[in-house]
């Protein structure tokens, strides 16, 4: 149980252009979702925490208007970046918490590679 | 302002032990994890320790040190697949993870 599934697994996109990255609980219900973004031989950086039917927190030095996070289900968080530029281009990783779980358990998705031509 | 240390990378034999280690200062502290990450992959749960000493897990072990922001990831045994990078994490006060920046390891027949 607690599968993370995230879609697409990897994309291409030119410059300018925008970015949509799901990810979905798909066997329990998530009250905080959490997007990172790893780019290469670097660690995990959390981009934002985004709690079901409110505005999402986002981390020092992300910009919200960029990174468009939707937390619109239990099930399921999606992170829109916006006029993508090749800067972007990274892993971008969400996880999840379940309902009445443990705070200190995440269940990470399979990542989404991102590259900005 | 919150640190996570562990080495960049590290070399070990077939069949050998490897202990990678990690260092920390956070603000709060709620546990820590190691987790296991193949290039190109998401990290995957290793192990959890909140309280002080050794827990043991098949061929994976890790100790944890409060009072000296400490903790180690042991590995038995090892095999070629054991080659990944590792990555220690800290949940601090507010139930967010601090990240480690991985330390390879590489296995040599």
């Amino acid at each position: 149980g607690a599968v993370v599934s995230q879609h697409p697994s990897r994309v291409i996109c030119k410059s300018g252009t925008s970015v949509k990255i799901e990810c979905r609980s798909l066997d329990f219900q998530a009250t905080t979702m959490f997007w990172y973004r790893q780019f290469p031989k670097q660690s995990l950086m959390l981009m934002a925490t985004s709690n079901e039917g409110s505005k999402a927190t986002y981390e020092q030095g992300v910009e919200k208007d960029k990174f468009l996070i939707n937390h619109a289900s239990l099930t399921l968080s999606t992170l829109t970046v916006t006029s993508a530029h090749p800067e972007d281009s990274s892993f971008y990783i969400c996880s999840a918490r379940a309902v009445g779980g443990k705070k200190e358990t995440q269940y990470f998705g399979p990542g989404t590679r991102l590259l900005v031509l | 302002g919150q640190n996570i240390d562990q080495p960049t990378e590290m070399t070990a034999t077939e069949g050998a032990i490897v202990q990678i280690n990690c260092t920390y200062q956070t603000s709060g502290f709620n546990g820590l994890f190691w987790y296991q990450q193949h290039a190109g992959e998401a990290p995957t749960f290793l192990s959890y320790n909140v309280l002080d000493g050794l827990e043991e897990k098949g061929r994976f072990s890790s100790f944890l040190s409060r009072s000296k922001g400490y903790s180690y990831l042991l590995l038995k045994e090892l095999q070629m697949k054991d080659s990944a990078s590792y990555l220690c994490a800290v949940m601090d006060s507010n139930y967010q993870l601090i990240w480690g920046a991985g330390t390879k390891l590489i296995i040599k027949p």
